[in-house]
Protein backbone atom coordinates (compact mmCIF):
# COMPACT_ATOMS: atom_id res chain seq x y z
CA UNK A 1 0.00 0.00 0.00
CA UNK A 2 1.51 3.12 -1.14
CA UNK A 3 1.25 6.39 0.72
CA UNK A 4 3.10 8.93 -0.75
CA UNK A 5 2.74 9.41 -4.60
CA UNK A 6 6.04 8.53 -7.25
CA UNK A 7 6.26 8.09 -10.91
CA UNK A 8 5.97 4.84 -11.69
CA UNK A 9 9.11 5.26 -13.67
CA UNK A 10 11.99 7.19 -15.13
CA UNK A 11 14.11 7.21 -18.67
CA UNK A 12 18.04 8.87 -19.05
CA UNK A 13 20.43 8.29 -20.85
CA UNK A 14 24.04 7.98 -19.88
CA UNK A 15 25.57 10.78 -18.11
CA UNK A 16 22.33 12.57 -18.10
CA UNK A 17 20.40 13.98 -14.93
CA UNK A 18 17.42 12.33 -13.34
CA UNK A 19 15.15 13.80 -11.01
CA UNK A 20 12.93 11.78 -8.86
CA UNK A 21 9.79 13.06 -6.88
CA UNK A 22 7.44 12.05 -4.27
CA UNK A 23 4.89 13.45 -3.28
CA UNK A 24 2.84 13.65 0.32
CA UNK A 25 0.86 15.87 2.59
CA UNK A 26 1.66 18.13 5.94
CA UNK A 27 1.55 14.62 7.97
CA UNK A 28 4.57 12.93 6.12
CA UNK A 29 6.61 14.31 3.56
CA UNK A 30 5.37 18.17 4.29
CA UNK A 31 6.53 17.59 8.16
CA UNK A 32 9.54 15.85 8.79
CA UNK A 33 10.55 15.07 4.85
CA UNK A 34 11.41 11.63 3.44
CA UNK A 35 14.23 9.52 3.34
CA UNK A 36 15.20 7.39 -0.02
CA UNK A 37 16.11 4.01 -0.74
CA UNK A 38 17.78 1.83 -3.65
CA UNK A 39 16.82 -1.33 -4.70
CA UNK A 40 18.58 -3.61 -7.19
CA UNK A 41 16.72 -6.76 -8.31
CA UNK A 42 16.85 -9.48 -5.89
CA UNK A 43 18.27 -7.07 -2.75
CA UNK A 44 17.40 -5.48 0.41
CA UNK A 45 17.22 -1.62 0.02
CA UNK A 46 20.02 0.35 0.69
CA UNK A 47 19.36 4.04 2.27
CA UNK A 48 20.54 6.54 0.06
CA UNK A 49 19.28 10.02 2.33
CA UNK A 50 18.09 10.43 5.83
CA UNK A 51 15.33 12.24 5.96
CA UNK A 52 16.95 15.71 6.85
CA UNK A 53 18.47 14.69 3.50
CA UNK A 54 22.23 13.93 5.01
CA UNK A 55 23.84 11.41 2.76
CA UNK A 56 25.30 8.15 4.77
CA UNK A 57 29.25 7.73 4.21
CA UNK A 58 29.62 5.56 1.31
CA UNK A 59 27.08 7.10 -0.86
CA UNK A 60 28.49 8.84 -4.15
CA UNK A 61 28.12 12.31 -3.98
CA UNK A 62 26.44 12.20 -7.62
CA UNK A 63 23.24 11.55 -5.40
CA UNK A 64 21.71 14.50 -3.99
CA UNK A 65 18.10 14.98 -2.41
CA UNK A 66 15.66 18.13 -1.23
CA UNK A 67 12.44 19.28 -0.62
CA UNK A 68 10.01 21.40 -1.19
CA UNK A 69 6.67 21.85 0.90
CA UNK A 70 4.96 18.06 0.20
CA UNK A 71 6.99 16.89 -2.61
CA UNK A 72 11.08 15.46 -2.15
CA UNK A 73 13.11 14.96 -5.19
CA UNK A 74 16.03 12.85 -5.49
CA UNK A 75 18.40 13.91 -8.15
CA UNK A 76 21.03 11.84 -9.74
CA UNK A 77 23.77 13.28 -12.27
CA UNK A 78 26.20 11.76 -14.34
CA UNK A 79 24.14 8.50 -14.54
CA UNK A 80 25.48 5.24 -14.67
CA UNK A 81 24.25 1.79 -15.77
CA UNK A 82 24.36 0.40 -11.83
CA UNK A 83 21.91 3.35 -10.85
CA UNK A 84 19.40 1.38 -13.25
CA UNK A 85 17.07 0.32 -10.13
CA UNK A 86 13.98 0.95 -8.10
CA UNK A 87 14.07 4.45 -5.83
CA UNK A 88 11.74 4.07 -2.61
CA UNK A 89 10.55 7.04 -0.62
CA UNK A 90 9.69 6.50 3.35
CA UNK A 91 8.22 8.90 5.97
CA UNK A 92 6.37 8.68 9.08
CA UNK A 93 2.63 10.02 8.92
CA UNK A 94 1.31 11.64 11.89
CA UNK A 95 -1.87 11.54 11.07
CA UNK A 96 -1.96 7.47 10.52
CA UNK A 97 0.56 6.88 12.97
CA UNK A 98 2.58 4.42 10.66
CA UNK A 99 5.30 4.59 8.30
CA UNK A 100 4.70 5.35 4.46
CA UNK A 101 6.16 4.39 1.63
CA UNK A 102 5.80 5.69 -2.02
CA UNK A 103 5.23 2.66 -4.68
CA UNK A 104 8.90 3.01 -5.86
CA UNK A 105 10.38 4.66 -9.26
CA UNK A 106 11.97 2.11 -11.62
CA UNK A 107 14.95 4.15 -13.09
CA UNK A 108 16.32 3.14 -16.32
CA UNK A 109 19.17 4.28 -17.86
CA UNK A 110 19.69 4.20 -21.60
CA UNK B 1 29.24 -2.72 11.52
CA UNK B 2 25.95 -3.76 12.56
CA UNK B 3 24.60 -6.46 10.58
CA UNK B 4 21.20 -8.44 10.38
CA UNK B 5 20.16 -11.60 9.76
CA UNK B 6 17.06 -13.44 9.76
CA UNK B 7 15.36 -16.68 9.18
CA UNK B 8 12.16 -18.58 9.03
CA UNK B 9 9.65 -20.93 7.42
CA UNK B 10 9.26 -19.88 3.82
CA UNK B 11 6.41 -21.91 2.94
CA UNK B 12 2.95 -21.54 4.46
CA UNK B 13 -0.63 -22.70 3.94
CA UNK B 14 -3.69 -20.84 4.46
CA UNK B 15 -4.75 -19.74 7.82
CA UNK B 16 -1.24 -20.58 9.03
CA UNK B 17 0.91 -18.31 11.43
CA UNK B 18 4.57 -17.27 9.75
CA UNK B 19 7.25 -16.97 12.22
CA UNK B 20 9.98 -14.80 11.38
CA UNK B 21 13.35 -14.35 13.61
CA UNK B 22 15.86 -11.39 13.12
CA UNK B 23 19.63 -11.45 14.96
CA UNK B 24 21.22 -8.21 15.69
CA UNK B 25 25.28 -8.47 15.32
CA UNK B 26 27.82 -5.89 15.80
CA UNK B 27 25.67 -3.82 17.85
CA UNK B 28 22.73 -3.75 20.61
CA UNK B 29 19.19 -2.67 20.41
CA UNK B 30 19.19 0.66 22.65
CA UNK B 31 18.58 3.75 20.52
CA UNK B 32 16.83 2.11 18.18
CA UNK B 33 13.45 0.62 16.81
CA UNK B 34 13.83 -2.91 15.47
CA UNK B 35 11.09 -3.25 12.07
CA UNK B 36 9.60 -5.67 10.00
CA UNK B 37 8.65 -4.83 6.40
CA UNK B 38 7.50 -6.99 3.46
CA UNK B 39 7.10 -6.56 -0.25
CA UNK B 40 4.64 -8.66 -2.45
CA UNK B 41 6.44 -9.87 -5.70
CA UNK B 42 6.98 -7.03 -8.37
CA UNK B 43 5.44 -4.49 -5.70
CA UNK B 44 6.42 -1.63 -3.36
CA UNK B 45 7.56 -1.81 0.67
CA UNK B 46 4.97 -2.04 3.17
CA UNK B 47 5.45 -1.33 6.47
CA UNK B 48 4.53 -3.94 9.60
CA UNK B 49 5.56 -3.12 12.61
CA UNK B 50 8.40 -2.22 15.13
CA UNK B 51 9.53 -2.56 18.45
CA UNK B 52 12.25 -0.72 20.67
CA UNK B 53 14.41 -1.83 23.31
CA UNK B 54 11.90 -1.05 25.92
CA UNK B 55 9.55 -3.42 23.87
CA UNK B 56 7.38 -0.47 23.09
CA UNK B 57 5.80 -1.67 19.92
CA UNK B 58 4.03 0.20 17.08
CA UNK B 59 1.71 -1.84 13.84
CA UNK B 60 0.65 -0.96 10.83
CA UNK B 61 -3.32 -0.25 11.65
CA UNK B 62 -3.97 -2.52 8.42
CA UNK B 63 -2.24 -5.58 9.60
CA UNK B 64 -2.17 -4.97 13.72
CA UNK B 65 -4.95 -7.61 14.51
CA UNK B 66 -2.76 -10.30 13.28
CA UNK B 67 0.69 -9.29 14.32
CA UNK B 68 3.18 -9.62 17.32
CA UNK B 69 6.52 -8.35 17.48
CA UNK B 70 8.75 -9.29 20.52
CA UNK B 71 12.48 -8.90 21.19
CA UNK B 72 14.81 -11.65 23.03
CA UNK B 73 17.57 -9.51 24.02
CA UNK B 74 19.89 -12.07 25.45
CA UNK B 75 19.74 -13.56 22.25
CA UNK B 76 20.29 -10.34 20.39
CA UNK B 77 17.06 -11.64 18.55
CA UNK B 78 13.03 -9.85 17.49
CA UNK B 79 10.79 -11.23 15.95
CA UNK B 80 7.50 -11.40 13.60
CA UNK B 81 4.22 -13.60 13.90
CA UNK B 82 1.46 -12.89 11.65
CA UNK B 83 -1.69 -15.09 11.95
CA UNK B 84 -4.42 -16.16 9.50
CA UNK B 85 -2.35 -16.01 6.76
CA UNK B 86 -3.32 -15.59 2.97
CA UNK B 87 -2.27 -15.34 -0.19
CA UNK B 88 -2.00 -11.67 0.40
CA UNK B 89 0.82 -11.97 2.62
CA UNK B 90 2.98 -13.48 -0.32
CA UNK B 91 6.22 -11.76 -0.32
CA UNK B 92 9.52 -10.70 0.36
CA UNK B 93 10.00 -10.06 4.12
CA UNK B 94 12.98 -7.72 5.55
CA UNK B 95 14.07 -6.78 9.05
CA UNK B 96 15.20 -3.48 9.34
CA UNK B 97 16.44 -0.64 11.91
CA UNK B 98 15.71 3.16 12.01
CA UNK B 99 16.71 5.62 15.21
CA UNK B 100 15.15 5.84 18.05
CA UNK B 101 13.92 9.78 18.79
CA UNK B 102 15.42 11.23 16.35
CA UNK B 103 13.24 13.38 13.56
CA UNK B 104 15.50 12.29 10.81
CA UNK B 105 15.15 9.29 11.45
CA UNK B 106 15.23 6.30 8.66
CA UNK B 107 15.38 2.25 7.84
CA UNK B 108 19.57 2.08 7.70
CA UNK B 109 20.26 -1.18 8.05
CA UNK B 110 18.73 -4.21 6.41
CA UNK B 111 17.99 -7.93 6.92
CA UNK B 112 18.79 -9.96 3.68
CA UNK B 113 14.89 -10.47 3.19
CA UNK B 114 12.70 -13.77 3.66
CA UNK B 115 10.62 -15.36 0.76
CA UNK B 116 7.27 -16.58 2.66
CA UNK B 117 4.65 -18.00 0.33
CA UNK B 118 1.64 -18.50 0.93
CA UNK B 119 -0.47 -21.69 -0.67
CA UNK B 120 -2.74 -24.67 0.00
Amino acid sequence: QAGLTQPPSVSKGLRQTATLTCTGNSNNVGNLGAAWLQQHQGHPPKLLFYRNNDRPSGISERFSASRSGNTASLTITGLQPEDEADYYCSSWDSSLITWVFGGGTKLTVL
Amino acid sequence: QVQLQQWGAGLLKPSETLSLTCAVYGGSFSGYFWNWIRQPPGQGLEWIGEISHSETTDYNPSLKSRVTISLDTPKNQFSLKLTSLTAADTGVYYCARHELGSDSAAFDIWGQGTMVTVSS
